[in-house]
Protein backbone atom coordinates (compact mmCIF):
# COMPACT_ATOMS: atom_id res chain seq x y z
CA UNK A 1 0.00 0.00 0.00
CA UNK A 2 1.22 3.54 -0.84
CA UNK A 3 1.58 6.07 1.76
CA UNK A 4 2.97 9.34 1.65
CA UNK A 5 3.91 10.94 5.56
CA UNK A 6 4.62 14.91 5.95
CA UNK A 7 6.98 15.87 8.49
CA UNK A 8 8.35 18.98 9.70
CA UNK A 9 8.44 21.67 11.76
CA UNK A 10 4.98 23.01 12.84
CA UNK A 11 6.46 26.71 13.63
CA UNK A 12 8.29 28.69 11.72
CA UNK A 13 9.68 32.25 12.36
CA UNK A 14 8.48 35.56 9.98
CA UNK A 15 11.39 35.92 7.49
CA UNK A 16 12.74 32.14 7.91
CA UNK A 17 12.34 28.89 6.02
CA UNK A 18 9.70 26.42 5.77
CA UNK A 19 11.49 22.89 5.49
CA UNK A 20 9.45 19.96 5.45
CA UNK A 21 9.98 16.66 3.80
CA UNK A 22 7.39 13.99 2.46
CA UNK A 23 8.05 10.21 2.82
CA UNK A 24 7.05 8.09 0.47
CA UNK A 25 6.32 4.25 1.28
CA UNK A 26 5.44 1.30 -0.79
CA UNK A 27 6.15 2.75 -3.81
CA UNK A 28 9.67 4.39 -5.47
CA UNK A 29 9.83 7.65 -6.05
CA UNK A 30 11.51 6.88 -9.35
CA UNK A 31 9.07 5.33 -10.75
CA UNK A 32 8.08 7.85 -13.11
CA UNK A 33 5.84 10.31 -11.64
CA UNK A 34 5.18 13.67 -10.40
CA UNK A 35 5.16 14.69 -6.97
CA UNK A 36 3.51 17.46 -5.56
CA UNK A 37 3.23 19.83 -2.71
CA UNK A 38 -0.40 21.79 -2.39
CA UNK A 39 -1.27 24.09 0.50
CA UNK A 40 -4.15 25.07 2.20
CA UNK A 41 -4.51 27.65 5.00
CA UNK A 42 -7.12 27.82 7.67
CA UNK A 43 -10.57 27.52 6.42
CA UNK A 44 -9.56 28.36 3.16
CA UNK A 45 -9.02 26.61 -0.12
CA UNK A 46 -5.97 24.47 -2.17
CA UNK A 47 -3.38 25.95 -3.63
CA UNK A 48 -0.82 23.67 -5.77
CA UNK A 49 2.75 25.11 -4.82
CA UNK A 50 4.92 22.12 -7.64
CA UNK A 51 5.50 19.24 -8.70
CA UNK A 52 8.95 17.43 -9.19
CA UNK A 53 10.24 14.36 -11.46
CA UNK A 54 12.60 12.28 -9.78
CA UNK A 55 15.24 13.53 -12.18
CA UNK A 56 15.09 16.83 -10.44
CA UNK A 57 12.77 18.52 -13.14
CA UNK A 58 10.75 21.03 -11.19
CA UNK A 59 7.35 23.46 -11.99
CA UNK A 60 6.52 25.77 -9.50
CA UNK A 61 3.41 27.65 -9.04
CA UNK A 62 4.44 31.33 -10.45
CA UNK A 63 2.89 33.06 -7.25
CA UNK A 64 5.66 31.26 -5.17
CA UNK A 65 8.45 30.52 -7.86
CA UNK A 66 10.72 33.03 -6.31
CA UNK A 67 10.64 31.55 -2.92
CA UNK A 68 10.29 27.79 -3.26
CA UNK A 69 12.94 24.99 -3.99
CA UNK A 70 11.26 21.76 -4.30
CA UNK A 71 14.39 18.72 -4.42
CA UNK A 72 13.97 14.54 -4.63
CA UNK A 73 15.90 12.23 -2.74
CA UNK A 74 16.19 9.20 -4.30
CA UNK A 75 18.20 7.16 -1.95
CA UNK A 76 15.62 8.21 1.28
CA UNK A 77 12.25 8.02 -1.12
CA UNK A 78 11.40 11.03 -0.67
CA UNK A 79 11.25 14.82 -1.72
CA UNK A 80 11.20 18.17 0.26
CA UNK A 81 9.92 21.18 0.27
CA UNK A 82 11.66 24.69 0.86
CA UNK A 83 9.54 27.88 1.34
CA UNK A 84 11.96 31.26 2.07
CA UNK A 85 11.00 34.49 3.42
CA UNK A 86 8.55 33.06 5.24
CA UNK A 87 5.05 35.41 6.74
CA UNK A 88 1.86 34.83 8.32
CA UNK A 89 0.35 34.33 4.77
CA UNK A 90 1.83 31.16 4.36
CA UNK A 91 0.29 29.53 7.65
CA UNK A 92 -1.31 26.37 6.42
CA UNK A 93 -1.72 22.74 5.86
CA UNK A 94 0.80 21.78 3.72
CA UNK A 95 0.29 18.35 1.66
CA UNK A 96 2.15 16.21 -0.43
CA UNK A 97 0.85 14.17 -2.96
CA UNK A 98 0.87 12.04 -5.84
CA UNK A 99 -0.79 12.62 -9.34
CA UNK A 100 -3.00 10.16 -10.53
CA UNK A 101 -1.31 9.04 -13.79
CA UNK A 102 1.88 11.17 -13.08
CA UNK A 103 1.90 13.82 -15.16
CA UNK A 104 3.30 16.98 -14.65
CA UNK A 105 -0.23 18.49 -14.76
CA UNK A 106 -2.69 15.79 -13.43
CA UNK A 107 -5.13 15.60 -10.27
CA UNK A 108 -3.73 14.23 -7.14
CA UNK A 109 -5.68 10.70 -6.43
CA UNK A 110 -2.67 10.19 -3.36
CA UNK A 111 -2.36 12.39 -0.71
CA UNK A 112 -0.64 12.66 2.76
CA UNK A 113 -2.45 13.34 5.73
CA UNK A 114 -1.20 16.93 5.23
CA UNK A 115 0.99 18.84 8.72
CA UNK A 116 0.05 22.19 9.40
CA UNK A 117 2.82 25.42 9.41
CA UNK A 118 1.58 28.10 11.44
CA UNK A 119 4.13 31.12 10.96
CA UNK A 120 4.48 33.23 14.24
CA UNK A 121 7.17 35.12 16.21
CA UNK B 1 -3.76 31.54 -14.48
CA UNK B 2 -6.76 30.36 -15.50
CA UNK B 3 -9.50 30.77 -12.63
CA UNK B 4 -11.91 28.36 -11.12
CA UNK B 5 -15.13 29.76 -10.16
CA UNK B 6 -17.76 27.27 -8.27
CA UNK B 7 -21.40 28.31 -7.29
CA UNK B 8 -22.71 28.22 -5.09
CA UNK B 9 -20.21 28.76 -1.87
CA UNK B 10 -22.41 26.98 0.17
CA UNK B 11 -26.01 24.88 -0.05
CA UNK B 12 -27.77 23.44 2.52
CA UNK B 13 -29.46 20.04 1.36
CA UNK B 14 -30.97 16.93 2.93
CA UNK B 15 -30.23 13.21 2.68
CA UNK B 16 -31.99 12.12 -0.45
CA UNK B 17 -31.47 15.05 -2.67
CA UNK B 18 -30.09 15.46 -5.90
CA UNK B 19 -27.07 18.50 -5.62
CA UNK B 20 -25.86 20.39 -8.56
CA UNK B 21 -22.51 22.37 -7.83
CA UNK B 22 -20.69 24.44 -10.56
CA UNK B 23 -17.51 25.21 -11.46
CA UNK B 24 -17.03 27.79 -14.45
CA UNK B 25 -13.06 28.20 -15.78
CA UNK B 26 -12.09 31.81 -17.03
CA UNK B 27 -11.20 29.95 -20.22
CA UNK B 28 -11.63 26.28 -22.15
CA UNK B 29 -10.11 24.17 -20.49
CA UNK B 30 -11.08 21.20 -22.81
CA UNK B 31 -12.72 18.70 -19.71
CA UNK B 32 -9.38 18.77 -17.67
CA UNK B 33 -11.49 19.04 -14.85
CA UNK B 34 -11.53 16.97 -11.71
CA UNK B 35 -13.46 17.27 -8.33
CA UNK B 36 -12.74 16.36 -4.94
CA UNK B 37 -14.45 15.98 -1.61
CA UNK B 38 -13.08 17.25 1.79
CA UNK B 39 -14.03 16.42 5.19
CA UNK B 40 -12.81 18.34 8.03
CA UNK B 41 -9.64 17.47 8.87
CA UNK B 42 -8.64 15.11 5.98
CA UNK B 43 -6.95 15.90 2.96
CA UNK B 44 -9.20 15.82 -0.07
CA UNK B 45 -10.16 13.05 -1.84
CA UNK B 46 -10.46 12.40 -5.71
CA UNK B 47 -13.84 12.00 -7.02
CA UNK B 48 -13.98 12.69 -10.69
CA UNK B 49 -10.98 13.36 -13.07
CA UNK B 50 -11.56 14.35 -17.32
CA UNK B 51 -14.91 16.20 -16.00
CA UNK B 52 -16.82 12.93 -15.87
CA UNK B 53 -14.04 10.00 -15.15
CA UNK B 54 -15.27 7.78 -12.01
CA UNK B 55 -12.17 7.34 -9.97
CA UNK B 56 -11.69 3.84 -8.66
CA UNK B 57 -13.87 3.13 -5.39
CA UNK B 58 -16.19 5.96 -5.81
CA UNK B 59 -20.07 5.50 -5.75
CA UNK B 60 -22.30 6.10 -8.70
CA UNK B 61 -24.41 8.50 -7.29
CA UNK B 62 -21.37 11.33 -8.37
CA UNK B 63 -21.43 11.90 -11.44
CA UNK B 64 -19.68 15.14 -13.89
CA UNK B 65 -20.25 16.49 -16.84
CA UNK B 66 -19.89 19.78 -19.03
CA UNK B 67 -17.16 21.02 -21.58
CA UNK B 68 -15.74 24.76 -22.54
CA UNK B 69 -15.47 26.29 -19.20
CA UNK B 70 -18.66 25.03 -17.61
CA UNK B 71 -18.42 21.80 -15.75
CA UNK B 72 -21.22 19.97 -12.92
CA UNK B 73 -20.95 17.71 -10.39
CA UNK B 74 -23.79 16.03 -9.47
CA UNK B 75 -24.97 14.11 -6.53
CA UNK B 76 -28.21 11.67 -7.63
CA UNK B 77 -28.99 11.43 -3.91
CA UNK B 78 -27.30 12.88 -1.13
CA UNK B 79 -26.26 10.40 1.56
CA UNK B 80 -25.30 11.48 5.21
CA UNK B 81 -21.27 10.58 4.47
CA UNK B 82 -21.47 13.15 1.97
CA UNK B 83 -21.88 16.20 3.51
CA UNK B 84 -18.09 18.06 2.89
CA UNK B 85 -16.16 20.44 0.77
CA UNK B 86 -16.05 19.90 -2.87
CA UNK B 87 -13.73 21.55 -4.63
CA UNK B 88 -12.88 21.65 -9.13
CA UNK B 89 -9.45 21.49 -10.26
CA UNK B 90 -8.28 22.24 -13.63
CA UNK B 91 -4.95 20.89 -14.87
CA UNK B 92 -5.41 21.95 -18.33
CA UNK B 93 -3.29 24.60 -17.51
CA UNK B 94 0.22 25.40 -15.48
CA UNK B 95 -0.11 26.38 -12.41
CA UNK B 96 -3.10 24.25 -11.91
CA UNK B 97 -5.83 25.80 -9.70
CA UNK B 98 -8.81 24.73 -7.50
CA UNK B 99 -12.19 26.64 -7.51
CA UNK B 100 -12.62 27.70 -3.86
CA UNK B 101 -14.84 25.12 -3.06
CA UNK B 102 -18.56 24.30 -2.07
CA UNK B 103 -19.41 23.45 1.05
CA UNK B 104 -22.61 20.84 1.48
CA UNK B 105 -24.13 21.30 4.49
CA UNK B 106 -27.58 19.52 6.41
CA UNK B 107 -30.44 21.50 6.22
Amino acid sequence: QVQLQESGPGLVKPSETLSLTCAVSGYPVTNGYYWGWIRQPPGKGLEWIGSIYHTGTTYYNPSLKSRVTISVDTSENQFSLRLNSVTAADTALYYCARPRVGASLDPFDLWGQGTLVTVSS
Amino acid sequence: DIQMTQSPSSLSASVGDRVSITCRASQGIYSSLAWYQQKSGKAPKLLLYGASGLESGVPSRFSGSGSGTDYTLTISSLQPEDFATYYCQQYYGSPQTFGQGTKVEFK
